[in-house]
């Protein structure tokens, strides 16, 4: 139940395509769903995040997808760059204060080509 | 803002000897912070939550007595794995929450190999 399961495990997509990563969990306390965005041999960075009361959210390139009612979310990136190359994970918490855990999904490596 | 540290950011160490990783969250107070370790091409695994002044909060599987964690202060928590052997060759990341958002703020890694 505290699994976040993501698909695909890696993915190519050729320059200004659209990416889309999925992600769907069980247990219905996670309220706070985070992506990551981590570059071989660094720590993840923040990318976007979402909590279960909107559907979809947007910054810049970058958006969320959110399905309550099926579980799921997915991460869409728009007009890829070679840039954006890089390891995606999305991931979960069972609430949004400065001791929750989060719970990673698996990681999705994305290759942009130019 | 909300810049995580981590030093050394590599190590190399033979086996049986003890290793200590730190965390230090440079502009602002960390009220908790994670460690994670992360083999090749896995995902990031939660080792143990410590709060400053208390004992570590360790995940199920991880030995406290091998990996000790102690948080001495609001913005420096260190890890020491103790007597390393090859297998706890990993990539270990830290990362902290503060007191005014409830975001982690992961540092940049430290990679371990132990010869």
């Amino acid at each position: 139940q505290q699994q976040v399961k993501q698909s695909p495990q890696s993915l190519i997509v050729q320059k200004g395509g659209i990416p889309i990563i999925n992600c769907a969990y069980e247990n219905t306390a996670f309220d706070y769903f985070p992506w990551y965005q981590q570059f071989p041999g660094k720590g993840p960075a923040l990318l976007i995040a979402i909590r279960p009361d909107v559907s979809e959210k947007k910054e810049g390139r970058f958006t969320i997808s959110f399905n309550k009612s099926a579980k799921q979310f997915s991460l869409h990136i728009m007009d890829s760059q070679p840039g954006d190359s890089a390891t995606y994970f999305c991931a979960a918490s069972p609430g949004y204060s400065s001791a929750s855990k989060i719970i990673f999904g698996s990681g999705t490596r994305l290759s942009i080509r130019p | 803002g909300a810049v995580v540290s981590q030093h050394p950011s590599w190590v190399i160490c033979k086996s049986g000897t003890s290793v200590k990783i730190e965390c230090r969250s440079l502009d602002f107070q960390a009220t908790t912070m994670f460690w994670y370790r992360q083999f090749p091409k896995q995902s990031l695994m939660l080792m143990a939550t410590s709060n400053e002044g208390s004992k570590a909060t360790y995940e199920q599987g991880v030995e406290k007595d091998k990996f000790l964690i102690n948080h001495a202060s609001l913005t420096l928590s260190t890890l020491t794995v103790t007597s390393a052997h090859p297998e706890d060759s990993s990539f270990y990341i830290c990362s902290a929450t503060g007191t005014s958002d409830y975001e982690q703020y992961f540092g940049p890694g430290t990679r371990l190999t132990v010869t």
